[in-house]
Order: C-alpha cells, then sequence, then structure tokens
C-alpha cells in the first residue's frame, strides 16, 4: 500500500518559535496533501489543502499566516507552525491523496504518523 | 454545511462479541471511507465502498453502503482485542477531494 513519512513524529519547542513539519508520499506521488489537527479524544479536524506547486487552500477559521504550508514537489508538503503558542499544541497528521489507478489525484487518503506538537 | 455522523461514540465489548458502528451523511456521497485509528496511532485506510447498496468484507468485518448513498455501516463478527481503536467513516465534501470524517467510535474490547 502507499506509505506516506512524517518527520518529525514528536516536538517539544518554547513559545514563540517555530516548528516545522515534514510529510512525504515515499512511494507515489500525490499532487494533492491533507494537514489536518486532531485533539485528543476528537476527530480529524481538516485544517488545510496543499496542491503542488500553487498556493494551500486553508478551511475557515484556519490562519494561514500562522499555519505556512509549501508543496514544493509531488512527494513532499511541509506545515510550519510560526510563532507556536500553548494552544497550538496537538496532534498534526498530514495525508496523501491516492488514486488505485495510479493516475494522480485523490480517491482515499493515505496518512501520515503524525507529529505531536507540545509547545511549553 | 455537509455532515457525517457517526454512531455509538463508544462502545464496550467483550472479546466474542460482535461490533457495529453507523455512519450517516447529511447528502449523498459518491464513495464512503471507513478508517481505523489505533489507540496513540494514526488512521489507516480500510475500505471505500462506491456502489449502492455495496457490501464488502474483510475477515471478520464487513462494510455496507446504503441504497440511497447516505448511510454505511461497519460490522465486526466475534471481536478480538486487536480490533481496538477508533473507527471513523469518511465522505468526500462536494465535488472536492476533501474528506468530510465522523467523529468516530470506539471500541474497546475486554479480554
Amino acid at each position: 500500500g502507499a506509505v506516506v513519512s512524517q518527520h518529525p513524529s514528536r516536538v517539544i519547542c518554547k513559545s514563540g518559535t517555530s516548528v516545522k513539519i515534514e510529510c512525504r508520499s515515499l512511494d507515489f506521488q500525490a499532487t494533492t496533501m491533507f494537514w489536518y489537527r486532531q485533539f485528543p479524544k476528537q476527530s480529524l479536524m481538516l485544517m488545510a489543502t496543499s496542491n503542488e506547486g500553487s498556493k494551500a487552500t486553508y478551511e475557515q477559521g484556519v490562519e494561514k499566516d500562522k499555519f505556512l504550508i509549501n508543496h514544493a514537489s509531488l512527494t513532499l508538503s511541509t506545515l510550519t507552525v510560526t510563532s507556536a503558542h500553548p494552544e497550538d499544541s496537538s496532534f498534526y497528521i498530514c495525508s496523501a491523496g491516492w488514486r488505485s489507478s495510479g493516475a494522480l489525484g485523490t480517491d482515499t487518503q493515505y496518512f501520515g504518523p503524525g507529529t505531536r506538537l507540545t509547545v511549553l | 454545511g455537509q455532515q457525517v455522523m457517526q454512531i455509538p461514540q463508544y462502545q464496550h465489548v467483550q472479546e466474542g462479541e460482535d461490533f457495529t458502528t453507523y455512519c450517516n451523511s447529511s447528502t449523498t456521497l459518491s464513495n464512503i471511507q471507513w478508517y481505523k485509528q489505533r489507540p496513540g496511532g494514526h488512521p489507516v485506510f480500510l475500505i471505500q465502498l462506491v456502489k449502492s447498496g455495496e457490501v464488502k468484507k474483510q475477515k471478520r468485518l464487513t462494510f455496507q453502503f446504503g441504497e440511497a448513498k447516505k448511510n454505511s455501516s461497519l460490522h465486526i463478527t466475534a471481536t478480538q482485542t486487536t480490533d481496538v481503536g477508533t473507527y471513523f467513516c469518511a465522505g468526500p465534501q462536494g465535488g472536492s477531494e476533501k474528506l468530510v470524517f465522523g467523529k468516530g467510535t470506539k471500541l474497546t474490547v475486554n479480554p
């Protein structure tokens, strides 16, 4: 099956610093990657849709200047949490769009292992 | 906006008992997908249903897609401790590639 990696798996940082999270599709190309946030015992909340070579599309209520997304290639998207604060502490998960035919696009999503961010 | 509702929120069963979670969408879906998230883990894709009335099986797991393509269910026969986790259903939002997730059903299995 399709494999998506995410790095780092855990990060602890001081308030005010920026944190970059990488999401890679290892064995397939993905035109679309998605970034989610998950609070404890809750469902996945879509933050933004990242398309290769273009600007990300943010969901309502998500600050694009705070959560910077770059999709530089068909296998890599990055999320940078700028000037992180304790309320940004959460589990951030990326997913890559997959089409069973092998063509670019999204029928289903394969998720990375997630990054647990703790801001002190 | 489009909503995907999932019940029950929690389910505790004894090992060997059956388990079912139900998913209902406020709109007709082109497909529905199921994911499993183990405690401390990330969602893992289980299956996608596309056709009206479709039924698919994966060993002890049976997935159904309703005739109206607005509801779905996941049934596990004779649960095992390895089945613990949260099961999410998800459907595409409108004509986009985005998925709308249900709140999930957390399954615990007592040995």
